[in-house]
């Protein structure tokens, strides 16, 4: 199993420049995820989903948007970058958590991130 | 805003030496989780402590959880230059297991 792959690896893009990030996962995990990490702060939530076809607001949504038309797949895109959006960015999924249920199925599973500069 | 707050922010020691990182929270959790992040990488998830619980070990690890305080440590016993790494707590309200991360302890283990 490849677990959770992000592309591409590394990107630079010009202000006012569109691009999307993709995750994949093949752990048939219900819930994906994306953040950012920015120097000296933790990992902050952008967006998520709980399942196909459904997505929710993070903590820093703004400037983002995504789709997860397959379960497989979690699209994170920028409509017009700005210097802000400088970041590195991780996709994660996990199982739902089940109330009753043991075994931490609810861990995430991150993939090896994204670098991304906005000039 | 960030959940939890890591202390310390660095932390230096010789291998064999144990290694305890503190992790504060600010409101109540489902459960709380330790990730470690090599440099350059994604996340890799340790360990996870249910409110329930108050201690919980895997192999060199020993995470303990004290609601009262809101806070949690983690253990590392015996370390080693492989444990050099960045250590995150992040915590789960209840219901959906959205995870809200602390910023970090860098671990640096020398030989």
């Amino acid at each position: 199993n490849a677990g959770v792959t992000q592309t591409p690896k590394f990107r630079v893009l010009k202000t006012g420049q569109s691009m999307t990030l993709l995750c994949a996962q093949d752990m048939n995990h219900e819930y994906m995820y994306w953040y950012r990490q920015d120097p000296g702060m933790g990992l902050r939530l952008i967006h998520y989903s709980v399942g196909e076809g459904t997505t929710a607001k993070g903590e820093v949504p703004d400037g983002y948007n995504v789709s997860r038309l397959k379960k497989q797949n979690f699209l994170l895109g920028l409509e017009s970058a700005a210097p802000s959006q400088t970041s590195v960015y991780f996709c994660a999924s996990s199982y739902p958590f089940v109330p009753g249920q043991g075994g931490g199925q609810e861990t995430q599973y991150f993939g090896p991130g994204t670098r991304l500069l906005v000039l | 805003s960030q959940q939890g707050e890591e202390d310390p922010q660095a932390l230096s020691i010789q291998e064999g030496e144990n290694a305890t990182m503190n992790c504060s929270y600010k409101t109540s959790i489902n459960n709380l989780q330790w990730y470690r992040q090599n440099s350059g990488r994604g996340l890799v998830h340790l360990i996870l402590i249910r409110s329930n619980e108050r201690e919980k070990h895997s192999g060199r690890l020993r995470v303990t959880l004290d609601t009262s305080k809101k806070s949690s440590s983690l253990l590392i016993t015996a370390s080693r230059a492989a444990d050099t790494a960045s250590y995150f707590c992040a915590t789960a309200n209840t219901g959906f297991q959205k995870l809200v991360f602390g910023t970090g302890t860098r671990l640096l283990v020398s030989p």
